[in-house]
């Protein structure tokens, strides 16, 4: 039973360009939640969503920042011309309805 | 929505001394209190929760406590080793912001041989 998987682990993107994020949950989850964590600080919720449907998006930025999960297919984080500022680690996370949240290893996003 | 605030920042400890975090919580509806470990350049890791309808749960040498009333809980570490320095987060879950989880801003831990 294969953890959270995301992809890619580390994303070198210039100014300007997209970056996209991918995460699939455990099997099983239908529940996957976005975080952020920025070198030595905290998680800040980014996004969670269920199949097909965003729950609360309270702390994705109003531009440029976008999440969907598919019927079929893996979480996508999506972050249109990045900016030197978005450079952080992301995670993902899955879980049942009531249950624990698992993580994945993170993307570590890197903006030149 | 829910706020979570974790004191201290930074735990330093001898080896074989207990380690005690606390975290406090803004929404009286939360339900669900989760610890993670995070070891540098890792994945935060599930090492105890706590449901609020339990005032505390044990697991070898970690323990979580709940006081609702207060909205505060707290993890213990006892005889902590070397091998449990890392940065340890709280989280809240439930009530309005029912599904995500809310963490506070995590807690160095070192101990020292």
């Amino acid at each position: 039973n294969a953890g959270v998987m995301q992809n890619p682990r580390h994303l070198v993107r210039r100014r300007g360009q997209e970056a996209r994020l991918r995460c699939s949950p455990m099997k099983g989850h239908s529940h996957v939640y976005w975080y952020r964590q920025l070198p030595e600080e905290g998680l800040k919720f980014m996004v969670y969503l269920q199949k097909e449907n965003i729950i609360d998006e309270s702390g994705m930025p109003k531009e440029r920042f976008s999440a969907e999960f598919p019927k079929e297919g893996p979480s996508i984080l999506r972050i249109q011309q990045v900016v030197r500022g978005d450079s952080a680690a992301y995670f993902c996370a899955s879980s049942l309805r009531d249950g624990e949240a698992f993580f994945g290893q993170g993307t570590r996003l890197t903006v030149v | 929505g829910e706020n979570v605030e974790q004191h201290p920042s930074t735990l330093s400890v001898q080896e074989g001394d207990s380690a005690v975090i606390k975290c406090t919580y803004s929404d009286s509806a939360s339900n669900y209190f989760p610890w993670y470990k995070q070891e540098l350049g890792k994945r935060p890791q599930l090492i105890i929760d706590i449901r609020s309808n339990v005032g505390e749960k044990k697991d070898q040498r970690i323990a979580v406590t709940l006081n609702k009333t207060a909205k505060h809980f707290s993890l213990h570490i006892t005889e902590t080793q070397p091998e449990d320095s890392a940065v340890y987060f709280c989280a809240a879950r439930g009530g309005t912001s029912y599904g995500k989880l809310t963490f506070g801003q995590g807690t160095i831990l070192t101990v020292h041989p």
